[in-house]
């Protein structure tokens, strides 16, 4: 099974509104990465954090860490019609050189 | 740096036929990745490359698959003979990695259909 799983699935919200996304995984990681697909696009990498922090921000993103409940949620404060996308988390174990993709979150943002 | 690019954007070919995709990593990276997207099976990882060696290729389908990489600079994912449950998008990945993972940079995929 998946090590990384998303959570919801799909979400709908109004521009200017935050959105939170969820990842949840199985085992102890090294560090676990978020990731934006735009439709028809490929994967781009929005933000890592490894497995000795609780947060980090990158604009607009706030990320955290929970490794004691192995999740991890995504933040995007004050919306805009152009963060819908698919965000996927990815988490990377110790000594394994790839990493693990979940199923992804499809957010849209109305204006 | 242009990013990873990947060749040919868009293959439309007949079952049974030899298909070959294409990647070309960033310079100075030392991974490489091929995934395959699906909207029922999500992404899946078929092969991962580090310093030009296959580590990981337990997710290739079936003998049908074959990865290569020759050199630093090139990969290619080759399915011979193709058929219609191979219609996916097809990307190639790249970082810097070793034995941990890190942040990835993805192709714009190729869209392979076959009928």
């Amino acid at each position: 099974s998946q090590q990384g799983e998303e959570d919801p699935q799909a979400l709908s919200i109004q521009e200017g509104e935050n959105a939170t996304m969820n990842c949840s995984y199985k085992t102890s990681i090294n560090n676990l990465q978020w990731y934006r697909q735009n439709s028809g696009r490929g994967l781009v990498h929005l933000i890592l954090i490894r497995s000795n922090e609780r947060e980090k921000h990158s604009g607009r993103l706030r990320v955290t860490l929970d490794t004691s409940k192995k999740s991890s949620s995504l933040l995007i404060t004050a919306s805009r019609a152009a963060d819908t996308a698919s965000y996927f988390c990815a988490t990377a174990l110790t000594n394994a050189g790839k990493s693990t993709f979940g199923d992804g979150t499809t957010l849209t943002v109305k204006p | 740096d242009a990013g990873v690019i990947q060749s040919p954007r868009h293959e439309v070919t007949e079952m049974g036929q030899e298909v070959t995709l294409r990647c070309k990593p960033i310079s100075g990276h030392n991974s490489l990745f091929w995934y395959r997207q699906t909207m029922m099976r999500g992404l899946e990882l078929l092969i991962y490359f580090n310093n030009n060696v296959p580590i990981d290729d337990s997710g290739m389908p079936e003998d049908r698959f074959s990865a290569k990489m020759p050199n630093a600079s090139f990969s290619t994912l080759k399915i011979q003979p193709s058929e219609p449950r191979d219609s996916a998008v097809y990307f190639c990945a790249s970082s810097l990695g070793g034995v941990t993972s890190y942040e990835q940079y993805f192709g714009p995929g190729t869209r392979l259909t076959v009928t």
